[in-house]
């Protein structure tokens, strides 16, 4: 069946970085983009940014500019965020969803954690 | 950026009950809108999405309408796995694409 698997929790300090993965199964890979999306303790969904897996072209969202990177490997059908820089404020569960216009199917989610 | 503007926040609802959520956007989306449901520590699932289509295995319970900047999500009887929280998005702008803050209905 089509799934998302994410990698697992991480714990991090204020200011390293950490990359997260996502790996595909079930459907070509290379036929659908990636979205990610976090969602901080409590709160809502927010947009990070896309990927297109055929183009590797990308989009961020603004707030995030500058600090975070997705790539995909579509030699292992896997698709990877990494944001740099991080604050407490980037203490939240990360999804990645496949993108049929819509987020169609989602990862399980991965915390992390941003303390000192 | 589209803001959407879901309500109420909270719902208290019974089972049986016909339930209403409302998501208003900040500007005209024709019907890129899809509805989610997502329970604790779980990823959201795709419910509804060109406004009113039912995804693949959807319970018929489930409606969406509307159109422009007004749209609404019908449970028609809710049943005890449908209290979660809601939320809507809009796809008329990739760019960012935005979610209402959630309607969390409960008992």
């Amino acid at each position: 069946q089509v799934q998302l698997v994410q990698s697992g929790a991480e714990v991090k300090k204020p200011g390293a970085s950490v990359k997260l993965s996502c790996k595909a199964s079930g459907y070509t890979f290379r036929d659908y983009g990636i979205y990610w999306v976090r969602q901080a303790p409590g709160q809502g969904l927010e947009w990070m940014g896309w990927i297109s897996v055929y183009t590797g072209n990308t989009k961020y969202a603004q707030g995030l500019q500058g600090r975070v990177m997705m790539e995909t490997d579509t030699s292992t059908s896997t698709a990877y965020m990494e944001l740099r820089s991080l604050t407490s404020d980037d203490t939240a569960i990360y999804f990645c969803a496949r993108d049929r216009d819509v987020f169609d199917v989602w990862g399980q989610g991965t915390m992390v954690t941003v303390s000192s | 950026d589209i803001q959407l503007t879901q309500s109420p926040s909270t719902l208290s609802a019974s089972v049986g009950d016909r339930v209403t959520i409302t998501c208003r956007a900040s500007q005209n989306i024709e019907t890129w809108l899809a509805w989610y449901q997502q329970k604790p520590g779980k990823a959201p699932k795709l419910l509804i999405y060109k406004a009113s289509t039912l995804e693949s295995g959807v319970p018929l319970r489930f409606s969406g309408s509307g159109s422009g900047a007004e749209f609404t999500l019908t449970i028609s009887s809710l049943q005890p796995d449908d209290f979660a929280t809601y939320y809507c998005q809009q796809y008329e702008s990739y760019s960012p694409v935005t979610f209402g803050q959630g309607t969390k209905v409960e008992i």
